[in-house]
């Protein structure tokens, strides 16, 4: 069964830092992983996705993650968080049949 | 932009009614998926559908929790009889086939009292 592990459940930072969103997997096959955010009373919305090839992977609003296959981690960076970065961002893992297993979510709150 | 539809956006009623969320997939994706999200429980997969089959609703209620797929453009969620532990947000989302790449509603904000 594959499973997806936030340990973080809120990530306070001021703006302009870096931050860095910790996911784990656990999967017996091959996974594809994904990260999606969502801003307060929306639905979900695709930040970036790892199906294969590099494992640096580059999404929207400059964000990126790393696929890291010996520590089942794919952690989510931005160098240089903004105000409107503010929301809550679940890692997800699936494999062959497109079913995403969501992780319990982190809130990122950025302060001025 | 392509987008998943989700009617009604917010619903209110009370224990023991009948309440059926639908969900419009975008057009020529295959795969539909409901999800769950409360607070306690997180996003919980209840039940998905390919070429309008259900492929698993393992995670669904199966009392009162019925979903459908009556043709490519509709998908449907029920809950007869509602409980208030069923008030939570439901999301539909789909995706084309062997993508892996699902596109969410903006959900059904569901309030049993």
């Amino acid at each position: 069964a594959q499973s997806v592990t936030q340990l973080d459940s809120q990530v306070p930072v001021f703006e302009e830092a870096p931050v860095e969103l910790r996911c784990n997997y656990s999967s017996s096959v091959s996974v594809y992983l994904f990260w999606y955010v969502q801003y307060p009373n929306q639905g979900l919305q695709l930040l970036l996705k790892y199906l294969s090839g590099s494992t640096l992977v580059k999404g929207i609003n400059g964000f990126e993650a790393e696929f890291n296959k010996s520590q089942t981690s794919f952690h989510l960076r931005k160098p240089s968080v903004h105000i409107s970065d503010t929301a809550e961002y679940f890692c997800a893992v699936s494999g062959a049949t497109n079913k995403l297993i969501f992780g319990t979510g982190t809130l990122l709150a950025v302060q001025p | 932009d392509a987008r998943v539809t989700q009617t009604p956006r917010h619903k209110v009623t009370e224990m023991g009614q009948e309440v059926t969320m639908r969900c419009q997939p975008i057009l020529g994706h295959n795969t539909v998926f409901w999800y769950r999200q409360t607070m306690m429980q997180g996003l919980e997969l209840l039940a998905y559908f390919r070429n309008r089959a259900p492929l698993d609703d393992s995670g669904m209620p199966k009392d009162r929790f019925s979903a459908e797929m009556p043709d490519a453009t509709l998908a449907t969620l029920k809950i007869q009889p509602s409980e208030p532990r069923d008030s939570a947000v439901y999301f539909c989302a789909s995706g084309p086939s062997g993508a892996n790449v699902l596109t969410f509603g903006a959900g059904s904000r569901l309030t049993v009292l």
